[in-house]
């Protein structure tokens, strides 16, 4: 079966750097999203995009947050200044756009931020 | 936002026992339920897409059930194995599909 890919699988980075967290999804998916998961937390949407553009974000995804497809095979998610409570779980997800098609997650990346 | 609630949060039974776990949702606005397995150091993977109030999905020893007029969907686990324990998750989409809501998931562990 098709494989969303993120990489890498752990990040650690320190206070206030930037750090971009990388993912392919699946070539004839049209849906893409971010989510994020704080240990013992929910999973917790991050952003949605569609056709080239954020088609929804949470509040979550602040001014520190953007994504970009760059190249029409990648999806990134870049936080600008991390801060101590971005330290999560990262899942890049796509679907099809058949109607309310089940997602399909990457393995995430493991953010630490120190 | 909805509401997505899921209980137990974590669940301990022997192999060969047969459980189940519940999702409970507002009965308002409701589009599609899915179920998905999420092992650890692996991805949520997708066990089930429920649309339809009174719905039965069943995969080998796995089925579920939708109620979408009281707002809860089951999970039963026929005879656990090992390979079952994982954190179950149920997440419902938004009507366009731009967001999906997710439970906080039952963790279950099978003990051989």
């Amino acid at each position: 079966e098709p494989e969303v890919t993120q990489t890498p699988s752990h990040q650690v980075t320190q206070m206030g750097q930037e750090v971009i967290l990388r993912c392919v999804p699946i070539s004839n998916h049209l849906y893409f999203y971010w989510y994020r998961q704080i240990l013992g937390q929910k999973v917790e949407f991050l952003v949605s995009f569609y056709n080239n553009e954020i088609s929804e974000k949470s509040e979550i995804f602040d001014d520190q947050f953007s994504v970009e497809r760059p190249d029409g095979s990648n999806f990134t998610l870049k936080i600008r200044s991390t801060k101590l409570e971005d330290s999560a779980m990262y899942f890049c997800a796509s679907r099809g756009d058949r109607g309310l098609e089940k997602l399909f997650f990457g393995s995430g990346t493991q953010l630490s931020v120190l | 936002i909805l509401n997505v609630e899921q209980s137990p949060q974590s669940l301990h039974v022997q192999e060969g026992d047969s459980t189940n776990f519940t999702c409970s949702f507002p009965s308002s606005n409701f589009y599609a339920l899915h179920w998905y397995r999420w092992e650890t150091a692996k991805s949520p993977e997708a066990l089930f897409v429920m649309t339809l109030n009174g719905d039965e999905k069943k995969k080998g020893r796995i089925s579920a059930t939708l109620n979408t007029k009281e707002g809860y969907s089951y999970l039963y686990i026929k005879g656990s194995q090992p390979e079952d324990s994982a954190t179950y998750l149920c997440a419902l989409p938004s009507n366009t599909g731009n967001q999906f809501y997710f439970g906080t998931g039952t963790s279950l562990t099978v003990i051989p």
